[in-house]
């Protein structure tokens, strides 16, 4: 039941916007976003929980659609920081978060 | 406040071996997950730890075990290694409680030769 990520890659100028989806095919408790930069661990951004709660801070937010089981990153103004992989992993259970993570969405920016 | 960390950084394995990883979780927390990251691909859960019990198991063989100590810090053991377990190894730590962020440590890459 591992979650769909889409795009699987993107190529932005700075300044530009993106939007990373991850889809389920099962009813999710929570979702939740990570940045990874290539040699280094993940880092948390955000939690989402079923109800279609939107949360953001800085440039990036995120949304999380209960109906459709889809929860969505937007980066805004991207900076050049933003560039690594991001991957979504998601919470089945509601208990103590055995998450199952997307392959990924690189997110590459360019000056 | 002290981060995750893991230890060691790098490690070389033959085939057949085995290899213990260490984790020490963040300050205050109580739960420990392992999760192992080919290159290329999305972490993925191996088993998860709390008050040193194993709480929950991914789709990994019994020759994947691990430990859990009263400090919470944590030991993932891998016995007769395969080619097919060199990747990144995870350890992330958060607190026992529903939908509650997890904090990943450096990883321990390991390579099976």
């Amino acid at each position: 039941q591992q979650p769909v990520q889409s795009p699987q890659a993107v190529i932005l100028r700075e300044g530009e916007d993106a939007v990373i989806n991850c889809s389920s095919s099962k009813a999710l408790y929570s979702v939740h976003w990570y940045r990874q930069k290539h040699g280094e661990a993940p880092v948390f951004l955000m939690i989402l929980l079923k109800g279609g709660e939107q949360k953001g801070h800085d440039k990036i937010s995120a949304s999380f659609n209960e109906k459709k089981q889809q929860s969505s990153l937007y980066l805004t103004a991207s900076q050049l920081s933003y560039s690594g992989t991001y991957f979504c992993g998601t919470d089945y259970s509601g208990g103590a978060q055995k998450l199952v993570f997307g392959q990924g969405t690189r997110l590459t920016i360019n000056p | 406040e002290t981060g995750v960390t893991q230890s060691p950084t790098h490690l070389i394995k033959t085939r057949g071996q085995q290899v213990t990883l260490r984790c020490s979780s963040q300050s205050g927390h109580n739960t420990v997950s392992w999760y192992q990251q080919a290159l290329g691909q999305g972490p993925q859960f191996i088993f998860q730890y709390y008050r040193e019990e194993e709480n929950g198991r991914g789709n990994f063989p019994p020759r994947f075990s691990g430990l859990q100590f009263p400090n919470y810090s944590s030991e993932l053991n891998v016995n007769a290694l395969e080619l097919d377990d060199s990747a990144l190894y995870l350890c992330a730590s958060s607190l026992w409680l529903a939908a509650h962020e997890q904090f990943f440590g450096p990883g321990t890459r390991l390579t099976v030769l």
